[in-house]
């Protein structure tokens, strides 16, 4: 059964870093993209990127180009969603989404990670 | 520009029939894929590539194209379709991926 579990909940402050992870089971991590999802309070989805675990290859959203960083751990399966710096405006939920077979759509999503930024 | 564009909201009777649309010049070369996310949980894929809904989503989800507007259709929508709808597909260059904005679906 494929699983995509996420970290826990986070509340940081301002300009404090941050690390949140997807850790993937029940199938070959290194075969599949990993992409990640902002959820902005009441707000719909927003795509952040995506992350090749085989050689951790990553596209950024224009839009958020250099905000934020991905990287991969093969060795324990796990995907990462790096910030330097958080402001306010990265209040949201993140999702990390296993694209699935011929790169068509996303087909497993986790449960979501509720980061919280304030001063 | 990449983007693609969706209702806000839509509302549709129990048991009839809603046909929630998606319009981006991406989707002239990419099919839509679709969610459902409904408060406080993770989206679910409900229909991907030319109309193939995985497997335990129910055969009343249906999609379809027609040039730059994607489309899903629930026919018979029941009480726990209510949820936001998003599509979903490359942009034009196929390096990245869009959202629309969503759809609230309520079933009256």
């Amino acid at each position: 059964e494929v699983q995509l579990e996420q970290s826990g909940g986070e509340v940081k402050k301002p300009g404090e870093s941050l690390k949140i992870s997807c850790k993937t089971s029940g199938y070959t991590f290194t075969s599949y993209w990993i992409a990640w999802v902002r959820q902005m309070p009441g707000k719909g989805l927003e795509w952040m990127g995506i992350v090749f675990p085989g050689d951790s290859d990553t596209r950024y959203s224009p839009s958020l180009q250099g905000q934020v960083s991905m990287s991969v751990d093969k060795s324990i399966s796990t995907a990462y969603l790096h910030w330097r710096s958080l402001k306010a405006s990265d209040t949201a939920i993140y999702f990390c989404a296993r694209q699935g077979d011929y790169g068509v759509a996303f087909d497993y999503w986790g449960q979501g990670t509720l980061v919280t930024v304030s001063s | 520009s990449s983007q693609l564009t969706q209702d806000p909201a839509v509302s549709v009777a129990l048991g009839q029939t809603v046909r929630l649309t998606c319009q981006g010049d991406s989707l002239r070369s990419y099919y839509a894929n679709w969610y459902q996310q409904k408060p406080g949980q993770a989206p679910v894929l409900v229909l991907f590539g030319k109309n193939i809904r995985p497997s335990g989503i129910p055969d009343r989800f249906s999609g379809s194209r027609s040039g730059n507007t994607a489309s899903l259709t629930i026919s018979g929508a029941q009480a726990e379709d209510e949820a936001d709808y998003y599509c979903n597909s490359r942009d034009t260059s196929g390096d990245i991926w869009l959202f629309g904005g969503g759809t609230k679906l309520t079933v009256l």
